[in-house]
C-alpha cells in the first residue's frame, strides 16, 4: 500500500505556481520521498526527489518539512502542459525496494 | 530513440489466447520492471529483474510470465488471457546504485474481449 497522503485533485491558473502537498507520516530514516508525474496516456515521468534537503531541478522544487512527515511539490509556472497526475511516493533506494503508486493528484491547469 | 521502448502499443485478443509484450531499453540500467494499470488508473508494480534475475515478484497469477534474455530486454507473456487482463502495461527501467528513477515506457494497451 502506498504510505502517502494527497489530495484528489487541485486546480491552478496557467502562469501561476502550483503547491502540491503530500503527507508521508510514517516516513523512515532511510526512505526518500520521489514525485512522478503521468499526462494523460502517457508513462510515468519521474520529476524529482529527495531526503531531508529541499531540491530544485528544471522541471520543480521539492520542499521536505523538518520532520520529513510531509512534503511540497511545487511547479513555479505552471502551464496547461502540466495537466496530469502527481504521483509521491516514498521509496529506499535499494534495488529490490518498489515503487508503489498511490492515487495522487489530478492537477488541471486552467487558462 | 526511444529510451524505454515498447511492443506492441495495442493489442486487441480473445478470451484465451496467449500474448506477449516485449519491452527494451537503451539506457544501459540494469533493473527493469513491469507495471499494471487497471481501469481505474491504479498503478501496480507486478516483476522486476535486475541483471536477468527476478527479484521483485508481486502477487500476480502464474499465467503471467516474465522473462529477461539479458539486462536489456524484459518480456511479459501472458497465458489464456481474461478479461480481468486488459489494462495498460508499463515497462519501466532503473539502475540500482544510481538515483532510483525509474523511466517509464509509452505502455501497451491491452484489451481482452
Amino acid at each position: 500500500d502506498a504510505k502517502t497522503t494527497q489530495p484528489t485533485s487541485m486546480d491552478c491558473a496557467e502562469g501561476r505556481a502550483a503547491n502540491l502537498p503530500c503527507n508521508h507520516s510514517t516516513i523512515s530514516g532511510n526512505e526518500y520521498v520521489y514525485w512522478y508525474r503521468q499526462i494523460h496516456s502517457q508513462g510515468p515521468q519521474y520529476i524529482i526527489h529527495g531526503l531531508k534537503n529541499n531540491e530544485t531541478n528544471e522541471m520543480a522544487s521539492l520542499i521536505i518539512t523538518e520532520d520529513r512527515k510531509s512534503s511540497t511539490l511545487i511547479l513555479p509556472h505552471a502551464t496547461l502542459r502540466d495537466t496530469a497526475v502527481y504521483y509521491c511516493i516514498v521509496r529506499g533506494q535499494g534495488g529490490s525496494e518498489k515503487l508503489v503508486f498511490g492515487k495522487g493528484t489530478k492537477l488541471t491547469v486552467n487558462p | 530513440d526511444t529510451a524505454v521502448s515498447q511492443t506492441p502499443k495495442y493489442l486487441v485478443t480473445q478470451m484465451g489466447n496467449d500474448k506477449s509484450i516485449k519491452c527494451e531499453q537503451n539506457l544501459g540500467h540494469d533493473t527493469m520492471y513491469w507495471y499494471k494499470q487497471d481501469s481505474k488508473k491504479f498503478l501496480k508494480i507486478m516483476f522486476s529483474y535486475n541483471n536477468k534475475e527476478l527479484i521483485i515478484n508481486e502477487t500476480v497469477p502464474n499465467r503471467f510470465s516474465p522473462k529477461s534474455p539479458d539486462k536489456a530486454h524484459l518480456n511479459l507473456h501472458i497465458n489464456s488471457l481474461e478479461l480481468g487482463d486488459s489494462a495498460v502495461y508499463f515497462c519501466a527501467s532503473s539502475q540500482v546504485r544510481g538515483t532510483g528513477e525509474l523511466f517509464f515506457g509509452e505502455g501497451s494497451r491491452l484489451t481482452v474481449l
